[in-house]
């Protein structure tokens, strides 16, 4: 199995920030990386799929960068709105873990 | 706009089983791969398993293999997660998800509002 690490699994910020997550998978996963944003009480939700596409009606503060085993989340200018957990998937084979979260705080 | 659905809150005993559907709206439930992912209280998520309807054949996590089954039915657009053999930290929050294109290997973008299952004696 594919093993998927983020990090850090907590990061501090001020609005108006730049931060960068980063999710290191154990092998190879071609481009098949996604990024998930998740709000207490919330199911996830997408923002970035295939490494560096954007989710439609997803802000373009967001955006991903990669390829094969290393891969970054930036927001770019952080918004009250942004502070949650964010979360790293590969769906390139079964089972398409998830990475164990970063916890975005003010 | 696809929705889906899911069954409501469920508490079981250990040792029981839980079946949760998820019904989708819409005309793109046959050739998108319905995920199952969990998410334990506190903790993160957790893929499980998913189905492609038109295909008919589930893909499983090794962690749960024997023990959860995943199905669809086309003609009323649901899946379903039966999970056997509960125990008491498989009490978490379960979510259904819909792949946003055709196929495997796709991002989930489409999600039901979860179901709550507690396993208490």
């Amino acid at each position: 199995d594919i093993q998927m690490t983020q990090s850090p699994s907590s990061l501090s910020a001020s609005v108006g920030d730049r931060v960068t997550i980063t999710c290191r998978a154990s092998q190879s996963i071609a481009r098949f990386l996604n990024w998930y944003q998740q709000k207490p009480g919330m199911a996830p939700k997408l923002l970035i799929y295939d490494v560096s596409s954007l989710q439609s009606g997803v802000p373009s503060r967001f955006s991903g960068t990669g390829s094969g085993t290393d891969f970054t989340l930036t927001i770019s200018g952080l918004q009250p709105e942004d502070f949650a957990t964010y979360y790293c998937q590969h769906t390139y084979s079964s089972p398409q873990a998830f990475g164990q979260g970063t916890r975005l705080e003010i | 706009q696809v929705q889906l659905v899911q069954s409501g809150a469920e508490v079981k005993k250990p040792g029981s089983s839980v079946k949760v559907s998820c019904k989708a709206s819409g005309d793109t439930f046959s050739t998108h791969d319905i995920t199952w992912v969990r998410q334990a209280p506190g903790q993160g998520l957790e893929w499980m398993g998913g189905i492609i309807p038109i295909f008919g054949t589930p893909h499983y996590a090794q962690k749960f293999q024997g023990r959860v089954t995943v199905s669809a039915d086309e003609s009323t657009s649901t899946a379903y997660m039966e999970l056997s053999s509960l125990k008491s930290d498989d009490t978490a929050v379960y979510f259904c998800a819909r792949g946003r294109r055709p196929g495997y290997n796709a991002a989930s973008d489409i999600w039901g509002q979860g179901t709550t299952v507690t396993v208490s004696s």
